[in-house]
């Protein structure tokens, strides 16, 4: 399968400090990638959809001033998450969709995450 | 996109056959039903997906009822690193298709 690496994977950082989360396919192009948050023993929360070469499309309750996205490539999107405070603590993930051909299948191949501690 | 339900945890014995089920009976006729699993701190890993006809591949095999309205994702010969988070998830194809995760099925495999 398509590999989507994600780095760091494990990041500390003191409240109103920026965070930036890299992400890239390294097999393939990716014009669509996504970022999803997970809290503990809680599922995937779609957070914002990443277009390469045009503006995110955020989920309904996120911010996007806070967690800006930056898709400029076909291989790489990346999440800031800028003044970062407690609450913020979570998982992040990102994903990459795989095309197959005319049609945009919804197989997306994830990273291995981002464990983002905010103290 | 249609929701779905699975039971929130199922066990099975190592070497065995784990059917886990999925009902989506709100699906309509261009939605896919799709398959991830996350093992633990990881992310979530693409196993399998279908329209309406079963489908096989080298991690598991996909039962979709005639109906479309129930599926079972059938790992043959479970292992204990299959130990994780099944979720069965159901949507479009397209442009503007995007997942939405559910609760999932936790699978312990046991000795």
């Amino acid at each position: 399968g398509a590999v989507v690496s994600q780095h760091p994977s494990w990041v500390i950082c003191k409240s109103g400090t920026s965070v930036k989360i890299e992400c890239r396919s390294l097999d393939f192009q990716a014009t669509t990638m996504f970022w999803y948050r997970q809290f503990p023993k809680q599922s995937l929360m779609l957070m914002a959809t990443s277009n390469e070469g045009s503006k995110a499309t955020y989920e309904q309750g996120v911010e996007k001033d806070k967690f800006l996205i930056n898709h400029a490539s076909l291989t790489l999107s990346t999440l800031t998450v800028t003044s970062a405070h407690p609450e913020d603590s979570s998982f992040y993930i990102c994903s990459a969709r795989v095309v197959q051909g005319r049609v945009a299948k919804n197989i997306q191949y994830f990273g291995a995450g981002t464990r983002l501690s905010v103290l | 996109d249609a929701k779905t339900t699975q039971p929130p945890s199922m066990d099975c014995a190592e070497g065995r056959a784990a059917n886990l089920p999925c009902n989506h009976s709100t699906i309509s006729g261009n939605e896919y039903v799709y398959w991830y699993r996350q093992i633990h701190s990881q992310g979530p890993q693409y196993i399998i997906h279908g329209l309406k006809n079963n489908e096989t591949n080298e991690m598991a095999s996909l039962i979709i009822t005639e109906d479309r309205k129930s599926s079972t994702l059938i790992l043959p010969h479970a292992t204990l690193r299959d130990t994780a988070v099944y979720y069965c998830i159901v949507g479009n194809t397209g442009t503007a298709s995007k997942l939405t995760f559910g609760t999932g099925t936790r699978l312990q495999v046991t000795l």
